[in-house]
Protein backbone atom coordinates (compact mmCIF):
# COMPACT_ATOMS: atom_id res chain seq x y z
CA UNK A 1 0.00 0.00 0.00
CA UNK A 2 1.37 3.36 -1.21
CA UNK A 3 1.56 6.11 1.66
CA UNK A 4 0.66 9.38 0.76
CA UNK A 5 3.43 11.30 -1.71
CA UNK A 6 3.92 15.17 -2.04
CA UNK A 7 6.35 17.06 -4.69
CA UNK A 8 8.46 18.83 -4.41
CA UNK A 9 9.94 18.37 -0.25
CA UNK A 10 11.59 21.97 -0.86
CA UNK A 11 11.46 24.84 -3.26
CA UNK A 12 12.35 28.14 -3.21
CA UNK A 13 10.58 31.32 -4.84
CA UNK A 14 10.26 35.15 -4.64
CA UNK A 15 7.29 37.29 -3.77
CA UNK A 16 4.93 37.53 -6.48
CA UNK A 17 5.65 34.41 -8.06
CA UNK A 18 3.68 31.35 -8.67
CA UNK A 19 3.34 28.08 -7.23
CA UNK A 20 2.28 24.47 -7.59
CA UNK A 21 2.31 21.70 -5.00
CA UNK A 22 1.48 17.81 -6.06
CA UNK A 23 0.39 15.35 -3.75
CA UNK A 24 -0.97 11.41 -4.12
CA UNK A 25 -3.28 9.88 -2.02
CA UNK A 26 -2.71 6.75 -0.51
CA UNK A 27 -4.42 4.07 -2.19
CA UNK A 28 -8.08 4.10 -2.01
CA UNK A 29 -8.71 7.13 -0.67
CA UNK A 30 -10.90 9.81 -2.30
CA UNK A 31 -11.04 12.76 -0.10
CA UNK A 32 -8.03 15.15 0.09
CA UNK A 33 -7.14 17.74 2.28
CA UNK A 34 -4.63 20.55 2.67
CA UNK A 35 -2.73 22.48 5.12
CA UNK A 36 -0.38 25.28 5.99
CA UNK A 37 2.14 25.08 8.62
CA UNK A 38 3.95 27.61 9.86
CA UNK A 39 6.83 27.48 11.84
CA UNK A 40 6.09 26.46 15.41
CA UNK A 41 2.82 26.45 14.66
CA UNK A 42 -0.18 23.87 14.09
CA UNK A 43 -1.42 23.01 10.80
CA UNK A 44 -4.30 25.39 9.86
CA UNK A 45 -6.94 24.07 6.96
CA UNK A 46 -6.68 25.81 3.80
CA UNK A 47 -9.43 23.08 1.73
CA UNK A 48 -10.69 19.81 1.10
CA UNK A 49 -11.48 17.80 -2.25
CA UNK A 50 -14.13 15.30 -2.75
CA UNK A 51 -14.48 13.06 -6.21
CA UNK A 52 -12.98 16.51 -7.74
CA UNK A 53 -14.99 18.79 -6.14
CA UNK A 54 -14.28 21.05 -3.14
CA UNK A 55 -15.88 20.62 -0.03
CA UNK A 56 -15.36 23.28 2.70
CA UNK A 57 -12.65 25.41 2.96
CA UNK A 58 -10.92 27.51 5.56
CA UNK A 59 -9.94 30.84 6.05
CA UNK A 60 -7.30 31.18 3.14
CA UNK A 61 -7.59 34.24 0.50
CA UNK A 62 -8.83 33.05 -3.45
CA UNK A 63 -4.95 32.75 -4.37
CA UNK A 64 -5.29 29.85 -2.77
CA UNK A 65 -7.22 27.15 -5.05
CA UNK A 66 -6.56 23.18 -5.86
CA UNK A 67 -7.73 20.54 -7.96
CA UNK A 68 -8.15 16.91 -7.67
CA UNK A 69 -8.33 14.57 -10.73
CA UNK A 70 -9.75 11.22 -11.03
CA UNK A 71 -6.94 9.46 -9.75
CA UNK A 72 -7.86 11.41 -6.51
CA UNK A 73 -4.42 12.95 -6.58
CA UNK A 74 -4.53 16.72 -6.00
CA UNK A 75 -2.93 20.06 -6.62
CA UNK A 76 -2.48 23.08 -4.64
CA UNK A 77 -1.77 26.69 -6.60
CA UNK A 78 -0.53 29.65 -4.55
CA UNK A 79 -1.07 32.41 -6.89
CA UNK A 80 1.08 36.56 -6.06
CA UNK A 81 3.15 34.42 -3.29
CA UNK A 82 3.71 36.90 -0.14
CA UNK A 83 6.26 36.69 2.51
CA UNK A 84 4.03 35.22 4.93
CA UNK A 85 3.12 31.87 2.80
CA UNK A 86 6.30 30.40 3.70
CA UNK A 87 5.47 27.16 5.45
CA UNK A 88 5.35 23.85 5.91
CA UNK A 89 2.22 22.53 3.34
CA UNK A 90 0.78 19.33 4.20
CA UNK A 91 -1.49 17.09 2.24
CA UNK A 92 -3.74 14.53 4.36
CA UNK A 93 -5.77 11.87 2.59
CA UNK A 94 -8.82 10.20 4.14
CA UNK A 95 -10.73 7.09 2.42
CA UNK A 96 -13.67 8.39 2.17
CA UNK A 97 -15.76 11.93 2.85
CA UNK A 98 -17.40 12.19 6.49
CA UNK A 99 -15.16 9.77 8.01
CA UNK A 100 -14.99 10.21 11.13
CA UNK A 101 -11.15 8.93 11.28
CA UNK A 102 -7.36 9.68 10.80
CA UNK A 103 -6.07 11.53 8.25
CA UNK A 104 -2.76 10.27 6.52
CA UNK A 105 -0.26 13.12 5.97
CA UNK A 106 2.34 13.25 3.29
CA UNK A 107 5.89 14.71 4.55
CA UNK A 108 4.91 18.03 3.17
CA UNK A 109 6.47 20.38 0.99
CA UNK A 110 8.54 23.36 2.50
CA UNK A 111 7.94 26.81 0.84
CA UNK A 112 10.14 29.70 1.57
CA UNK A 113 9.18 32.59 -0.46
CA UNK A 114 12.05 35.22 -0.35
CA UNK B 1 -7.92 30.09 13.72
CA UNK B 2 -7.08 27.06 16.31
CA UNK B 3 -9.53 25.52 17.61
CA UNK B 4 -7.09 24.07 20.52
CA UNK B 5 -4.74 25.36 23.25
CA UNK B 6 -2.33 22.98 24.39
CA UNK B 7 -0.41 22.64 27.67
CA UNK B 8 2.75 23.27 28.45
CA UNK B 9 4.06 24.30 24.95
CA UNK B 10 7.05 22.54 25.82
CA UNK B 11 7.74 19.86 28.13
CA UNK B 12 11.27 18.15 28.93
CA UNK B 13 11.80 14.85 30.71
CA UNK B 14 14.18 12.21 31.55
CA UNK B 15 13.25 8.58 29.57
CA UNK B 16 11.59 6.51 31.91
CA UNK B 17 9.28 8.67 33.11
CA UNK B 18 5.60 9.54 32.02
CA UNK B 19 4.54 12.45 30.10
CA UNK B 20 1.17 14.56 30.15
CA UNK B 21 -0.07 17.04 27.92
CA UNK B 22 -3.33 18.70 27.94
CA UNK B 23 -5.60 20.17 25.05
CA UNK B 24 -8.92 22.71 25.35
CA UNK B 25 -11.11 23.26 22.67
CA UNK B 26 -14.03 25.84 22.29
CA UNK B 27 -16.64 23.70 20.34
CA UNK B 28 -18.90 20.40 19.77
CA UNK B 29 -16.92 17.40 18.44
CA UNK B 30 -17.46 14.34 17.03
CA UNK B 31 -14.08 13.39 18.21
CA UNK B 32 -10.50 14.62 19.04
CA UNK B 33 -7.30 13.02 17.76
CA UNK B 34 -3.60 13.55 18.27
CA UNK B 35 -0.85 13.75 16.21
CA UNK B 36 2.51 13.05 16.58
CA UNK B 37 5.45 15.13 14.36
CA UNK B 38 9.02 14.82 14.29
CA UNK B 39 10.65 18.20 12.98
CA UNK B 40 10.23 19.36 10.00
CA UNK B 41 8.26 15.81 8.96
CA UNK B 42 5.01 15.34 8.06
CA UNK B 43 2.10 14.37 11.24
CA UNK B 44 1.61 10.64 12.35
CA UNK B 45 -1.82 9.57 13.68
CA UNK B 46 -1.41 8.11 17.36
CA UNK B 47 -5.55 7.90 18.94
CA UNK B 48 -8.50 8.70 18.73
CA UNK B 49 -11.25 9.39 21.45
CA UNK B 50 -14.52 9.90 20.36
CA UNK B 51 -17.55 12.12 21.96
CA UNK B 52 -19.04 9.21 23.68
CA UNK B 53 -15.84 8.15 25.06
CA UNK B 54 -13.90 8.91 28.35
CA UNK B 55 -10.95 6.98 28.10
CA UNK B 56 -8.39 5.38 25.39
CA UNK B 57 -5.45 2.96 25.60
CA UNK B 58 -3.37 2.38 23.25
CA UNK B 59 0.39 0.61 23.74
CA UNK B 60 1.52 3.26 26.46
CA UNK B 61 -0.97 5.95 25.36
CA UNK B 62 -3.36 7.03 27.11
CA UNK B 63 -6.25 9.70 26.46
CA UNK B 64 -8.90 10.93 28.31
CA UNK B 65 -11.77 12.96 27.27
CA UNK B 66 -13.81 15.55 29.04
CA UNK B 67 -16.62 16.93 27.21
CA UNK B 68 -18.32 19.10 29.76
CA UNK B 69 -14.79 20.81 30.13
CA UNK B 70 -13.73 20.29 26.75
CA UNK B 71 -10.35 19.14 27.51
CA UNK B 72 -8.37 16.38 27.10
CA UNK B 73 -4.91 14.74 27.87
CA UNK B 74 -2.49 12.23 26.52
CA UNK B 75 -0.37 10.34 28.59
CA UNK B 76 2.67 8.42 27.22
CA UNK B 77 4.29 6.08 29.99
CA UNK B 78 7.89 4.68 30.58
CA UNK B 79 9.25 7.65 28.22
CA UNK B 80 12.22 6.53 25.33
CA UNK B 81 14.26 8.95 23.44
CA UNK B 82 12.58 8.12 20.37
CA UNK B 83 9.20 10.07 22.05
CA UNK B 84 10.84 13.29 20.89
CA UNK B 85 8.71 14.74 18.93
CA UNK B 86 5.70 17.77 18.55
CA UNK B 87 2.51 16.23 19.96
CA UNK B 88 -0.85 17.79 18.56
CA UNK B 89 -4.55 17.40 19.29
CA UNK B 90 -6.94 17.83 16.81
CA UNK B 91 -10.87 18.46 16.62
CA UNK B 92 -13.12 17.24 14.42
CA UNK B 93 -16.42 19.44 15.09
CA UNK B 94 -20.03 18.30 14.61
CA UNK B 95 -20.38 20.45 11.40
CA UNK B 96 -18.08 18.91 9.10
CA UNK B 97 -15.43 16.84 8.75
CA UNK B 98 -12.11 18.86 8.85
CA UNK B 99 -9.79 18.45 11.41
CA UNK B 100 -8.82 21.53 13.72
CA UNK B 101 -5.33 21.40 15.12
CA UNK B 102 -3.39 23.11 18.37
CA UNK B 103 -0.61 24.61 18.26
CA UNK B 104 1.28 21.06 19.79
CA UNK B 105 3.18 20.41 22.88
CA UNK B 106 6.75 20.26 21.76
CA UNK B 107 8.53 16.77 24.24
CA UNK B 108 12.10 16.16 24.76
CA UNK B 109 12.96 12.84 26.04
CA UNK B 110 16.50 13.01 27.57
CA UNK B 111 18.21 9.84 27.75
Amino acid sequence: ETGVTQSPTHLIKTRGQQVTLRCSSQSGHNTVSWYQQALGQGPQFIFQYYREEENGRGNFPPRFSGLQFPNYSSELNVNALELDDSALYLCASSPQLGTTGELFFGEGSRLTVL
Amino acid sequence: SQQGEEDPQALSIQEGENATMNCSYKTSINNLQWYRQNSGRGLVHLILIRSNEREKHSGRLRVTLDTSKKSSSLLITASRAADTASYFCATEETSGSRLTFGEGTQLTVNP
